[in-house]
């Protein structure tokens, strides 16, 4: 059982920009800014979007971007683009383990 | 180019043992913090353990606490994972992941190693 939540699954249509969400307590999400975003295609190894709730690494697209507020934190998938379906998965430090993933989320272009 | 190459996985019975390797080439392993992450088939991620770049603190879900012990040859460029007393629960495509030098995101993984716990 995954101490955060994400919604098992969101779609958009080309073009269009989606969100998904994290929550947590004031124990993981809410209380460190310490927020990471993967995006995982089937069969392979997770690939880092988004660090530190809004930081983004080299080589990824600024489609990309991370936000946080209160115990939720958020992934904006903008101009959305077939490559983008994927699973994402956030994770968060918390309190008791340095990392917690999140159930992931299943996102599919239309 | 920097890569993380695993290896050792494989077939286990219940309560047996196996050591996951993890080379590191491209980039000097003692500089960065390591982890394991794993994710049981058709499931999702899960952190397993993690260690400092020194090898000086290490960390464990409590899944695995008092079973696994991660450990690290920096000379050898080399991360490790003892399992023992491994459960049918412990199947799952295990990961090495670097920790980023600043922040706590993950930003180099291997390609995984299958781990089948199984009689």
């Amino acid at each position: 059982q995954s101490a955060l939540t994400q919604p098992a699954s969101v779609s958009g249509s080309p073009g269009q920009s989606i969100t998904i969400s994290c929550t947590g307590t004031s124990s993981d999400v809410g209380g460190y800014n310490y927020v990471s975003w993967y995006q995982q295609h089937p069969g392979k190894a997770p690939k880092l979007m988004i660090y530190d709730v809004s930081n983004r690494p080299s080589g990824v697209s600024n489609r990309f971007s991370g936000s946080k507020s209160g115990n939720t934190a958020s992934l904006t998938i903008s101009g959305l683009q077939a490559e983008d379906e994927a699973d994402y998965y956030c994770s968060s430090y918390t309190s008791s383990s340095p990392y917690v993933f999140g159930p992931g989320t299943k996102v599919t272009v239309l | 180019e920097v890569q993380l190459l695993e290896s050792g996985g494989g077939l286990v019975q219940p309560g047996g043992s196996l050591r996951l390797s993890c080379a590191a080439s491209g980039f000097t392993l003692s500089s960065y913090a390591m982890s394991w992450v794993r994710q049981a088939p058709g499931k999702g991620l899960e952190w397993v353990s993690g260690i400092t770049a020194s090898g000086g603190g290490t960390y464990y879900a409590d899944s695995v606490k008092g079973r696994f012990t991660i450990s690290r040859d920096n000379s050898k460029n080399t991360l490790y994972l003892q399992m023992n007393s491994l459960k049918a629960e412990d199947t799952a495509v295990y990961y090495c992941a670097r920790r980023t030098v600043a922040g706590r995101g993950f930003d180099c993984w291997g390609q995984g190693t299958l781990v089948t716990v199984s009689s």
